[in-house]
C-alpha cells in the first residue's frame, strides 16, 4: 500500500546531541511537510517542500533544518536539541494543486530529550 | 484573518450515544477547503474528509456525517452510535484556496473524544 513512513517511531537523544528524523513516501506526492506536535496541541508546521523548493515558517527555530534529497525522502535535523524540543514530529505529504490541502500523515516520531 | 475554532476541548459519552463535534471557521476567501482529521492515541493523523466551499451538501460515511453550513461558517462532525474505537482527538482544519504555493492547513485546537464502554 502507498504510504508515508517515518523512522524511527521513538527517538531518545541527549541535550545538545544532534538528531535526524527521516520520512519516506511511496505516494509520489510533490509536497512534503514537517510538523511538531506537543501534548494536547494542534500540529505546528515547521517547513514544507514543494518539489525541491523549501519553505521555512517564520517562527521555526534555526536549530531545525531539513533536507529533501529526492521526491521520496525528507529529513528533519535538529542540530542541538533542547528539552523544549521533546515532542511528536509528524511528516505529511500532499499531491499539491491536484487535491489542494489534503495531507496524508505518517505515524510520527516521538522525540525524547534527556 | 483565518481561524478555526473548536470550542469543545473534551467530550465524554457512553458507547452507542450520538455525538457532535463543532467546528467554526473564519476566512475572507471565497474558495477554501475544510477538513477533519482523527488522531487516535497511537499518534497518527488520519484524514477523514475534505469539503470545498462550493459544495454545501452534507456527507455521510457509515456512522460519520458532516454538516457544512456557510451561513454560520460551521463544519460540524457527528458520530452516530459511537464506539470505543472512536476515542481520539479530532481536528478540524482550513485551507484557503489556491494561492501560489499556499498549501498550508490552519488547524483548530482539537476536541478530545472519550467513548466509555
Amino acid at each position: 500500500d502507498a504510504m508515508v513512513i517515518q523512522n524511527p517511531r521513538y527517538q531518545v537523544t541527549q541535550f545538545g546531541k544532534p538528531v535526524t528524523l527521516s520520512c519516506s513516501q511511496t505516494l509520489n506526492h510533490n509536497v512534503m511537510y514537517w510538523y511538531q506536535q506537543k501534548s494536547s496541541q494542534a500540529p505546528k508546521l515547521l517547513f514544507h517542500y514543494y518539489d525541491k523548493d523549501f519553505n521555512n515558517e517564520a517562527d521555526t527555530p534555526d536549530n531545525f533544518q531539513s533536507r529533501r534529497p529526492n521526491t521520496s525522502f525528507c529529513f528533519l535535523d535538529i542540530r542541538s536539541p533542547g528539552l523544549g524540543d521533546a515532542a511528536m514530529y509528524l511528516c505529511a505529504t500532499s499531491p499539491g494543486l491536484a487535491v489542494v490541502g489534503t495531507q496524508y500523515f505518517g505515524p510520527g516520531t516521538r522525540l525524547l530529550v534527556l | 484573518a483565518q481561524k478555526v475554532t473548536q470550542a469543545q476541548t473534551e467530550i465524554s459519552v457512553v458507547e452507542k450515544e450520538d455525538v457532535t463535534l463543532d467546528c467554526v471557521y473564519e476566512t475572507r476567501d471565497t474558495t477554501y477547503y475544510l477538513f477533519w482529521y482523527k488522531q487516535p492515541p497511537s499518534g497518527e493523523l488520519v484524514f477523514l474528509i475534505r469539503r470545498n466551499s462550493f459544495d454545501e451538501q452534507n456527507e455521510i460515511s457509515g456512522r460519520y456525517s458532516w454538516n457544512f453550513q456557510k451561513s454560520t461558517s460551521s463544519f460540524n462532525f457527528t458520530i452516530t452510535a459511537s464506539q470505543v474505537v472512536d476515542s481520539a482527538v479530532y481536528f478540524c482544519a482550513l485551507s484557503e484556496g489556491v494561492r501560489d504555493s499556499n498549501y498550508q492547513l490552519i488547524w483548530g485546537a482539537g476536541t478530545k473524544l472519550i467513548i466509555k464502554p
